[in-house]
């Protein structure tokens, strides 16, 4: 089946600063998604992005599909910001397959 | 625009037991999908529900087992239950089955097994 890579697995940050979250999977896909899951556990879909650029406020995020790749940046960061990050792919027609996430830590 | 709704928060029971959790999908949706979620791990997909039926499956074993309903709810039932059950069951849901579309999940059930 599909693999998904994230990277880094841990990152800290100083509030204010910018940052990139990897995604690498191993097989071309249909469907590609970012989630943010809050320290309650709440897990946020922050961009539906199978291909190309998109924008919401200080979150953007790209994916490369032809060389099977997406990146959230994350600008201005703010504590509320902390969390856990997944990508997950889909080539099935629904079956998502969430990588193992990348632990976000922004301290004021 | 009510998002997706799930039940119980919390659950303990007993390892042999069984438990059913309930999900009531976004306004609009008519696709269900249940994921298991370990601390620590991202979330692992169970089973997706799609006009009353079970159409993709996950690695997991028949003790796990769902239903949709007409007005699209769904519940997810595990029998005889074990230690390693313990996790948090994530319900989404999303529009038409076999299509790209955002999936939207609800808070949860936190079921713990002793």
């Amino acid at each position: 089946g599909i693999q998904v890579e994230q990277s880094p697995p841990d990152l800290i940050l100083q509030e204010g600063a910018n940052s990139t979250l990897r995604c690498n999977f191993s097989d071309s896909v249909n469907n590609l998604q970012w989630f943010h899951q809050n320290p309650w556990g709440q897990l946020i879909n922050l961009f539906y992005i199978p291909s190309g650029t998109k924008q919401n406020g200080r979150l953007s995020a790209t994916t490369v599909a032809t060389e099977r790749y997406s990146l959230l940046y994350i600008s201005s960061s703010q504590t509320t910001d902390s969390g856990v990050y997944f990508c997950a792919v889909d080539n099935q027609g629904g079956k998502l397959i969430f990588g193992q996430g990348t632990e976000l830590s922004v301290k004021p | 625009d009510a998002g997706v709704t799930q039940s119980p928060t919390h659950l303990i029971k007993t390892r042999g037991q069984q438990v059913t959790l309930r999900c009531s999908p976004k306004s609009g949706h008519d696709t269900v999908s249940w994921y298991q979620q370990a601390l620590g791990q991202g979330p692992q997909f169970i089973f997706q529900y799609y006009e009353e039926e079970e159409r993709q499956r996950g690695n997991f074993p028949d003790r796990f087992s769902g239903h949709q309903f007409p007005n699209y709810s769904s519940e997810l039932n595990v029998n005889a239950l074990l230690l390693g059950d313990s996790a948090l069951y994530l319900c989404a849901s999303s529009l038409g089955a076999g299509m790209s579309s955002p999936l939207h999940f609800g808070n949860g059930t936190r079921l713990t097994v002793t």
